[in-house]
């Protein structure tokens, strides 16, 4: 049963060090999406990714925050310095696109960031 | 992508059907009506999408209204399992391969 992992499952960090999570997309997959989740505003794109190439990252403060795929099995997102308003939970997808936009989207566990 | 209308929040007892509604007045013809659900402390999950005609899974039954305006998630057996966050979001035929807008959701508590 192919799975996208993240890791870490959590992480407490204290204010200004940096933070980098990880994903490990579904074999195959050619998209890969970075979403984050807080209380307050629910669930917003960060980043995605098509074929390694960004596609669209207006939802990431570019000041602090990076978004890469070093290879087709791997994405990283990283924060530095972090701040404690990036506590959240952060959560990796992967998809394939198919004609008609019916495609379907498989989500990790999400990485659950603590920023003291 | 249009915008959707759901209940913030619903209950429904073990074992009972459920219908979780969802409003989207302003969907264009060439949008495809996806749900997807969030269990507690997991990802978000598919659960299943249509165009106009109902469509059933081995999840759930997804009913579309004849004008496309509004459609309902089916559960036809609610399970403890079931409880989660439930989002319906409008995908343009267009939108291939990209992003997915989550709005509130509505939450599915289930009793015992």
């Amino acid at each position: 049963d192919a799975r996208v992992t993240q890791t870490p499952r959590h992480k407490v960090t204290e204010m200004g060090q940096e933070v980098t999570m990880r994903c490990q997309p579904i074999l195959g997959h050619n998209t890969v999406f970075w979403y984050r989740q807080t209380m307050m505003q629910g669930l917003e794109l960060l980043a995605y990714f098509r074929n390694r190439a960004p596609l669209d990252d207006s939802g990431m403060p570019k000041d602090r925050f990076s978004a890469e795929m070093p290879d087709a099995t791997l994405a990283t997102l990283k924060i530095q310095p972090s701040e404690p308003r990036d506590s959240a939970v952060y959560f990796c997808a992967s998809g394939l696109p198919l004609v008609g936009g019916t495609d379907t989207q498989y989500f990790g566990p999400g990485t659950r960031l603590t920023v003291l | 992508d249009a915008k959707t209308t759901q209940p913030n929040s619903m209950e429904s007892n073990e074992e009972e059907p459920v219908h979780l509604p969802c409003n989207h007045s302003t969907i264009s013809g060439t949008d495809y009506i996806h749900w997807y659900r969030q269990l507690p402390s997991q990802g978000p999950e598919y659960v299943i999408h249509g165009l106009t005609s109902n469509v059933n899974n081995r999840m759930a039954s997804l009913a579309i209204a004849e004008d496309r305006k509004s459609s309902t998630l089916i559960l036809h057996r609610a399970t403890l399992r079931d409880a989660a966050v439930y989002y319906c979001i409008l995908r343009d035929i267009s939108n291939a391969g990209n992003m997915l807008t989550f709005g509130g959701g509505t939450r599915l508590m289930v009793k015992p």
